[in-house]
């Protein structure tokens, strides 16, 4: 059972620089998410989506951009990296049930 | 806007003792509150509460939630070493696509 697969599992960005962090789950979830978890912080959402074709923005959205063309993948891209994008990045699906199943996550350093 | 605060940030028990953590929310249309455990990287799925009074359990931790004061308790009783971890709290709007996640109370067990 593959679950939720974020790639890459670490990456170093300079300042300006764009990359796409991806993210597919194989458990045939509507519901996708992105968050990003700060040092001693809980998790702040990025963006959601609830199927395909739908997203929409969270708490902190800002120099983010997602979409969701298939039900399994929901990749979230960074334009233009700055230092404070530096965190840990986490992708999540969920069904009925609610409760969200995470990927691995996303270390990701702007310098 | 919705908000969720969990307390005490931190904690440091030895073996064996049993600790209590909270989490107190405001949110505008409630659904669910949920509990994940996070250890070296993905949060990991504990309990969902919908209904007030009714304890959930597992092994040695239960959840209860009040709905009317707005919290949950999660208790963990003789714990252990592997008990070690962040434990979020988070609560699901009846979109369910926005949650909202505390900051997280860091429990430590020391030998």
């Amino acid at each position: 059972n593959a679950g939720v697969t974020q790639t890459p599992k670490f990456r170093i960005l300079k300042i300006g620089q764009s990359m796409t962090l991806q993210c597919t789950q194989d458990m045939n979830h509507n519901y996708m998410y992105w968050y990003r978890q700060d040092p001693g912080m809980g998790l702040k959402l990025i963006y959601y989506s609830v199927g395909a074709g739908i997203t929409d923005k969270g708490e902190v959205p800002n120099g983010y951009n997602v979409s969701r063309s298939t039900t399994e993948d929901f990749p979230l891209r960074l334009e233009l990296a700055a230092p404070s994008q530096t965190s840990v990045y986490f992708c999540a699906s969920s069904g009925d049930r609610v409760e969200a199943f995470f990927g691995q996550g996303t270390r990701l350093t702007v310098v | 806007e919705d908000k969720v605060v969990q307390s005490p940030l931190s904690l440091v028990v030895h073996e064996g003792d049993t600790v209590t953590l909270n989490c107190s929310y405001e949110v505008t249309n409630f659904r669910s509150l949920l509990w994940y455990k996070q250890e070296k990287k993905a949060p990991t799925f504990l309990f969902m509460l919908t209904s007030s009074g009714i304890e959930k359990k597992s092994g040695r931790l239960s959840s209860i939630l009040d709905k009317k004061e707005l919290f949950s308790i999660l208790n963990i009783t003789a714990t252990q070493t592997g008990d070690s971890a962040i434990y979020l709290c988070a609560v699901l709007n009846t979109n369910a696509g926005k949650s909202t996640f505390g900051d997280g109370t860091t429990l430590t067990v020391k030998p």
